[in-house]
């Protein structure tokens, strides 16, 4: 079973530049998340999808981060214009469901690493 | 928020030793899981426990959800190289994580 894809792998842009992130989850997995992990913390959510609906987005800062999840399948995540502290690995990972609910066995993908000079 | 708390930030261990890390918070939680990131990929999760006083076993990895509920921990025997890494503790609640700061293990041969 292939895991949770993401790219680009690595980023670098200038602060105020935009950027894009794409995240494949694992076949069959109705939910979908994005998280920020800042170098030495860990993973802190940004959103969650559950099949192209946005579950909670609380954490998201909605002035120059969004995200989109059309078909219900892959996602991706954008940062405009981006800032100094938004340097950090962005995480995708996906679940599914036990009951009604998702599962908490979240399964993440390798990262793009970005970083805002 | 809530907070988890993982103390120390690093161990240092000799291979072969056994390591305990513990996760504690001022909140009950029904979910505790362990993570483990290492350097350039994303977490993988280790042992996930749904029952308070519950223990759970993954190869040489055993952890236990407390019953205060408030705690977890994580042992790792007879330790390897490739336990280096970091290891997360998560707790789970509304259908989403979150997650502690983490522990650097590290390994001498």
């Amino acid at each position: 079973e292939a895991g949770v894809a993401q790219s680009p792998r690595y980023k670098i842009i200038e602060k105020r530049q935009s950027v894009a992130f794409w995240c494949n989850p694992i076949s069959g997995h109705a939910t979908l998340y994005w998280y920020q992990q800042i170098l030495g913390q860990g993973p802190k959510l940004l959103i969650q999808f559950q099949n192209n609906g946005v579950v909670d987005d609380s954490q998201l800062p909605k002035d120059r981060f969004s995200a989109e999840r059309l078909k219900g399948v892959d996602s991706t995540l954008k940062i405009q214009p981006a800032k100094l502290e938004d340097s950090a690995v962005y995480l995708c990972a996906s679940s599914t469901f036990r009951g009604a609910n998702p599962t908490y066995e979240q399964y993440f993908g390798p990262g793009t690493r970005l970083t805002v000079t | 928020g809530q907070q988890l708390n993982q103390s120390p930030q690093s161990m240092f261990i000799q291979e072969g030793e056994d390591v305990s890390m513990n996760c504690t918070s001022s909140s009950i939680f029904n979910t505790w899981l362990w993570y483990k990131q290492d350097p350039g990929e994303g977490p993988v999760l280790l042992i996930a426990l749904y029952k308070a006083g519950e223990l759970t076993s993954n190869g040489r990895l055993t952890a236990q959800f407390g019953i205060t509920r408030k705690d977890s921990f994580l042992n790792i025997s007879a330790s390897i190289p490739s336990d280096v890494g970091i290891y997360f503790c998560a707790t789970g609640a509304n259908s989403k994580l979150t997650f502690g700061k983490g522990i650097t293990l590290s390994v001498r041969p």
